[in-house]
């Protein structure tokens, strides 16, 4: 079964600091690598999205990292805000036929303190 | 633009109904998108409509149906509902290319008692 596995399950982190949440998939079939953030009461919002021909991305203070032999990324957060505080997921998806079908890390509950 | 639209919010219905949700895309995408977000199972692909057809399905059991309209809009139907069908619904909508950025809505609380 097509998995996409995540941690940590949850972190806190200062004001002011790095946040990093790593994941890992199995399928090397999956091409393409979004985080999404989610704030409570609302759906998940694309943050950041990767493909494997490149080993990072950055926007603004968010960063993909991507290891392509290891089948694992990540997402820093450099300069944490308590308005960063949120579910941040990473998911996978692979599709040649077409269309949009994700596979989802189980999440990551990021809370920042002054 | 208006975002995604997703009614209702809130459902309750009791084990052995049907429930039809409700999805409306932002303006000009042509695909669509339900996920099942759930505690203990995190967020699972259901099923992609795209030009009114399915594209693409997840691995859910035949209760769980879907349909688009040639608006674009979709619904999703969740007949003989079971205890474990409460989560939060959600409809995502996207230009249809592969791999393009999925626009959540907020999604439908369905609870089942």
């Amino acid at each position: 079964q097509q998995q996409v596995k995540q941690s940590p399950q949850s972190l806190i982190v200062q004001k002011g600091g790095i946040s990093i949440i790593n994941c890992a998939y199995e399928n090397t079939a999956f091409d393409y690598f979004p985080w999404y953030q989610q704030f409570p009461g609302k759906g998940p919002a694309l943050l950041i999205a990767i493909r494997p021909d490149v080993s990072e991305k950055k926007e603004g203070r968010f960063t993909i990292s991507f290891n392509k032999s290891a089948k694992q990324f990540s997402l820093h957060i450099m300069d944490s805000q308590p308005g960063d505080s949120a579910t941040y997921f990473c998911a996978a998806s692979g599709l040649t036929g077409g269309g949009n079908k994700l596979t989802f890390g189980t999440g990551t509950q990021l809370k920042v303190e002054l | 633009k208006a975002g995604v639209t997703q009614t209702p919010r809130y459902l309750i219905k009791t084990r052995g109904q049907q429930v039809t949700l409700s999805c409306s895309p932002i303006s000009g995408h042509r695909s669509v998108s339900w996920y099942q977000q759930t505690p203990g199972q995190g967020l699972q692909f259901l099923f992609e409509y795209f030009s009114e057809t399915q594209r693409n399905k997840g691995n859910f059991p035949g209760r769980f149906s879907g349909r688009q309209f040639s608006n674009s809009r979709s619904e999703m139907n969740v007949s003989t509902l079971e205890l474990g069908d409460s989560a939060l619904y959600l409809c995502a909508s996207s230009s249809g290319l592969t791999n393009s950025p999925l626009h959540f809505g907020n999604g439908t609380r369905l609870t089942v008692t």
